[in-house]
Order: C-alpha cells, then structure tokens, then sequence
C-alpha cells in the first residue's frame, strides 16, 4: 500500500490561510468519506484536526477545514497563527487491503 | 480520561525481538479495535497494524512492510495491546504509538498514547 502524497512543505504569514492536498486513489481516499487529518508538533503525539472529510473535533477551531474532491483530500487552516506551525497528516482506510494509510506529511512554517 | 501508556522499547540487535504493550484504561477495552502506528526518527506516519475486539473475531490486519515477522495481540482481562516484534530490521527503528484509532476503528473516537522507541542497531 502506498502511502499517500502530500506536499513536503507549505509557509504562509500570519493571518493568512493555507491549504495541504492529500492525493490518493480511488481504492483509498476516493472511496470513502474516512480521511483524516493529523497535526504534530514536535516530540508530541499527533492530534485528530479533521475526521470524516470535513468533521471537525468539538476542541478543534473553526480555523480548521477540510474538502474532498475525487481522491484528493484538503486542509485548509484560515488565519493563521504561530501555534499552527506543525506538521500535517493525512489517513485514509484503504478499502481494497483493509488497511489504513497515511501521507507522508507536510511541514507548515508560519513566517 | 483515556489513558494509553507504552512500554517494552529499548536497543536490540538486527534479526533480534522485543515485545511492546500498551496498558489501556479510561474506556472500555475489551471493545475497542486497537492498532499500533510508528513514526521512524525524522520521518512521517506508518501504521502498523490493527486488532479487532473478540466478538469481531480478534483479527489483526498489517502492514506489508512488518507482515509475516510483527504480531498484534491483546489480553482484555488485563485492559493490555502487545505488538510482538521478530526479525527485526533497522529499519524498524522509530517510535510506537498504541491508538485507538479512527480511520480504519470501530469507534467514534482518536487516542494516542505518548510513544515508545525502538532502536534496531548492532
């Protein structure tokens, strides 16, 4: 199972906003709606941003928003702060290996 | 509150074992679908694998990479996830988590325990 594609890398100043992909296929993240968004910062555990697609954690802001379009999935943080800077996971289930797969991560740096 | 705490990491040498275990509490365990995700120094997430509850027939699902040398197993009278590790490789150098996982779980629910290293070198 390959893991999914992410963007290495993303920046944006503060109160901007800024979106990661997450491209998959369609035995993975265009099969379901099951990705899953993950933010790490470092030498932390990872915290569920976004879950079904687009659901949003009640202790999660509003900031925080995803999308799916075919078997690419979206994060889309808005205005964005200095505690954002972190990076991101994407997890889907892959539905054809009943496994679960993630992206390798995408490294936001807010200047 | 859902408290997942690894323990069993340590140095061991190419082709060696280790057995991790995650001891549970705060819901209930016997319940859960549980599964391990590891994160290799530097690098991203990697699942590991996934054991479903007993009445779902304690099955375990893996990943290519660790399938045939890793085994996930569970003892629910102890609220206890073991990840037996063989032939290890060092390439299974990293930090694992036990979760409750959502993507791929049976509850409506994302916990992760705070890790615990692996380090394969001679």
């Amino acid at each position: 199972q390959s893991a999914l594609t992410q963007p290495a890398s993303v920046s944006g100043s503060p109160g901007q906003s800024i979106t990661i992909s997450c491209t998959g296929s369609s035995s993975d993240v265009g099969n379901y709606n099951l990705v899953s968004w993950y933010r790490q910062h470092p030498d932390k555990a990872p915290k569920l941003m976004i879950y079904e697609d687009t659901k949003r954690p009640s202790d999660v802001s509003n900031r925080f928003s995803g999308s799916k379009s075919g078997n690419t999935a979206s994060l889309t943080i808005s205005g964005l702060q200095a505690e954002d800077e972190a990076d991101y996971y994407c997890c889907s289930y892959a539905a054809a290996s009943n496994t679960v797969v993630f992206g390798g991560g995408t490294k936001l740096t807010v200047l | 509150d859902v408290q997942l705490v690894e323990s069993g990491g340590g140095l061991v040498k190419p082709g060696g074992s280790l057995r991790l275990s995650c001891a549970a509490s705060g819901f209930t365990f016997s319940n859960a679908w549980m599964s391990w995700v590891r994160q290799a120094p530097g690098k991203g997430l990697e699942w590991v694998g996934r054991i479903k509850r007993k009445s779902d027939g304690e099955t375990a699902d893996y990943a290519a990479s660790v399938t045939g040398r890793f085994i996930i197993s569970r003892d629910d009278s102890k609220n206890t996830l073991y990840l037996q590790m063989n032939s290890l490789k060092t390439e299974d150098t990293a930090v694992y988590y036990c979760t409750i996982l959502l993507v791929g779980g049976n509850l409506p629910a994302d916990y992760w325990g705070q890790g615990t290293l692996v380090a394969v070198s001679s």
